[in-house]
């Protein structure tokens, strides 16, 4: 199974700063990751897919990047419903698998 | 619009079963491959099972293995799990989630239901 670890835990930003969030794998996925963003008592939300296409309908200020082990999700300028846990997980191989989560919070 | 809605979740004891179900509108079901992913409470996202479109194709992770088995109705645009052998540990937020791409399984997942909350519990 992959494992796939998120860093940090929690995230602690101020409105309209730059949020960057990295996911790492314990082997390659090649391109084959997906972000999601969950709010509380919310269904996740596809953000990111193919490790840097952004899903339809997401903000330009969203953008992901990497390949093989290393991802990671930027957020430019954070608004305030931006506010949110978000997870990756890789479709390179069965079973799929999640991250643990990164919540980004109010500083 | 794309919708999901779950039903079926509940309080059940261990060793219990469950059948949940996830209806679909809004797309040509048949088309697109399914998926359930669970949430324990406070915890992250697990990802259970997925069948392919024409429901000829299932995987499971393997803690649900031999006692979960997902199906499909195509001609009720209705996804299915029956959950049997409860445990403690299955207790979660149960969602079906729509892989993104249809034809084939594409193993993202877009749009998600709102869930439907499992207890195992005596």
């Amino acid at each position: 199974e992959i494992v796939m670890t998120q860093s940090p835990a929690t995230l602690s930003v101020s409105p309209g700063e730059r949020a960057t969030l990295s996911c790492r794998a314990s082997q390659s996925v090649s391109s084959n990751l997906a972000w999601y963003q969950q709010k509380p008592g919310q269904a996740p939300r596809l953000l990111i897919y193919g490790a840097s296409t952004r899903a339809t309908g997401i903000p330009a200020r969203f953008s992901g990047s990497g390949s093989g082990t290393e991802f990671t999700l930027t957020i430019s300028s954070l608004q305030s419903e931006d506010f949110a846990v978000y997870y990756c997980q890789q479709y390179n191989n069965w079973p799929l698998t999640f991250g643990q989560g990164t919540k980004v919070e109010i500083k | 619009e794309v919708q999901l809605v779950e039903s079926g979740g509940g309080l059940v004891q261990p060793g219990g079963s469950l059948r949940l179900s996830c209806a679909a509108s809004g797309f040509t079901f048949s088309h697109y491959a399914m998926n359930w992913v669970r949430q324990a409470p406070g915890k992250g996202l697990e990802w259970v099972s997925v069948i392919s479109g024409s429901g000829a194709i299932t995987y499971y992770t393997d803690s649900v293995k031999g006692r979960f088995t997902i199906s499909r109705d195509n001609s009720r645009n209705t996804l299915y799990l029956q959950m049997n052998s409860l445990r403690a540990e299955d207790t979660a937020v149960y969602y079906c989630a729509r892989d993104h791409n249809s034809g084939y399984l594409s193993n993202w997942f877009d749009p998600w239901g709102q869930g439907t909350l499992v207890t195992v519990s005596s």
